[in-house]
């Protein structure tokens, strides 16, 4: 069974800052997936990236995966209070999606 | 289109009762997923079906829980007798057409069993 990690758990920080959140898998990603949840929502996909070492941009945020595809992270830069949610990865295998535990982020304006 | 539709988006029963969630996923899609999430246990593959047929229901907790899929826009998750430690915000997410990968979730049914 696919066991993903995220880290860290909770995260706040002042509007403008930099983060950076982590997903490691205990086997390799068939796809691997960011998701954002906000309060009250459900999860709204991000990105999926494929290929290891790939890095794909979706305006202020950057995301890695791993060159052995079994881990990747997710950069903001210049966070705003709208990123503020759960950020979740996932295997993105319609016949096995697993998703992490996410990283809570909170940021303060 | 609408997206993913659920209801009630929030239900409050007492332990013993039947609850039935319900969903409508995007038309076309071809696959339905069951999910429940809960700070100490978080997002939980309860069931999914593909075209109506379940296909893997190992995340169900136990007998209490069912899932049918009478038709391709329609879902029911019933819970028979509820317990309070059932309470949690339960998703519906449907998956299909060219975007094989992407899960499109619905708002979620929060559940409160007294």
């Amino acid at each position: 069974t696919q066991l993903l990690e995220q880290s860290p758990q909770f995260l706040s920080i002042q509007e403008g800052e930099n983060l950076t959140v982590y997903c490691n898998s205990s086997s390799v990603f068939s796809s691997l997936q960011w998701y954002r949840q906000e309060p009250g929502e459900g999860p709204v996909l991000l990105v999926t990236v494929v290929t290891g070492g790939e890095v794909k941009k979706l305006k202020r945020l950057t995301f890695q995966f791993g060159d052995a595809r079994k881990d990747s992270s997710l950069h903001i830069t210049a966070a705003q209070p709208g990123d503020t949610g759960l950020y979740l990865c996932a295997d993105g295998r319609v016949q096995n999606f697993v998703f992490g535990p996410g990283t809570r982020l909170s940021v303060l304006p | 289109d609408a997206g993913v539709i659920q209801s009630p988006r929030h239900e409050v029963t007492e332990m013993g009762q039947e609850v039935t969630l319900r969903c409508k996923p995007i038309s076309g899609h071809d696959y339905l997923f069951w999910y429940r999430q809960t700070m100490m246990r978080g997002l939980e593959l309860l069931i999914y079906f593909n075209n109506n047929v379940p296909i893997d229901d190992s995340g169900m907790p136990e007998d209490r829980f069912s899932a049918k899929m009478p038709n391709a826009s329609f879902s029911t998750l019933k819970i028979q007798p509820s317990e309070p430690r059932d309470s949690a915000v339960y998703f519906c997410a449907s998956v299909g057409g060219t975007g094989k990968e992407t899960q499109y979730f619905g708002p979620g049914t929060r559940l409160l069993v007294l």
